[in-house]
């Protein structure tokens, strides 16, 4: 168990520019999660997979943000045009098929972006 | 809706003393309640969990909560305080569905 992965680390662009983001969740985790955390807060909900459906997105998620998981596996996060108000934390978080009650959720490392 | 409130957005306290975040929550039923600890470059590591049964949670790093349902609160505890636990905190609920919620953080400063 390698934890969930995320890449890259920290990204600069400059505003306008698009970006993606990639997440690895843990091998045989079908639930996939983004949040975003923005300096001074607690993660927000992006939006939800399970396997490669997406069932929920957040209104946070504007129209410039896309979120992918084509084979059920790892998940692309890209955001077009970005704006300075989109310089946060991305994070990523996976957990395995429903028979924990907790619905315990194991984070990566998260994707620093900031957009100049 | 669900929310999580940590009153305090900054709290320094001495190694070797008690320490205790404050974590408030609105929600009707019993909610499932959470600690993560997150470092500077780490991802969100959860200390404890909470749904059901004794109030009085045990976590990893000596880390303890309990829920009090009359207070609306699931505070985090540690007897003694180490350098090392300098880091930001965050509460979090959930209905039992995917999605988290979590309050706005704590973040401690451990003098030596």
């Amino acid at each position: 168990d390698t934890g969930v992965s995320q890449n890259p680390r920290h990204k600069i662009t400059k505003r306008g520019q698009n970006v993606t983001f990639r997440c690895d969740p843990i091998s045989e985790h079908n639930r996939l999660y983004w949040y975003r955390q923005t300096l001074g807060q607690g993660p927000e909900f992006l939006t939800y997979f399970q396997n490669e459906a997406q069932l929920e997105k957040s209104r946070l998620l504007s129209d410039r943000f896309s979120a992918e998981r084509p084979k059920g596996s790892f998940s692309t996060l890209e955001i077009q045009r970005t704006e300075q108000g989109d310089s946060a934390m991305y994070l990523c978080a996976s957990n395995p098929p429903t028979g924990d009650p907790y619905n315990e959720q194991f984070f990566g490392p998260g994707t620093r972006l900031t957009v100049l | 809706a669900q929310s999580v409130t940590q009153p305090d957005i900054h709290i320094t306290v001495s190694e070797g003393a008690s320490l205790e975040l404050r974590c408030n929550y609105s929600y009707g039923a019993t909610p499932y309640l959470f600690w993560y600890v997150q470092s500077p470059g780490q991802g969100l590591q959860l200390l404890l969990k909470y749904f059901s049964g004794d109030t009085l949670v045990q976590g990893i790093k000596g880390f303890e909560a309990e829920f009090k349902r009359s207070q609306s609160s699931f505070n985090l505890r540690k007897p003694s305080v180490h350098w090392s636990d300098a880091a930001e905190y965050f509460c979090a609920t959930t209905s039992g569905t995917y999605k988290y919620i979590f309050g706005t953080g704590t973040r401690l400063k451990v003098l030596a």
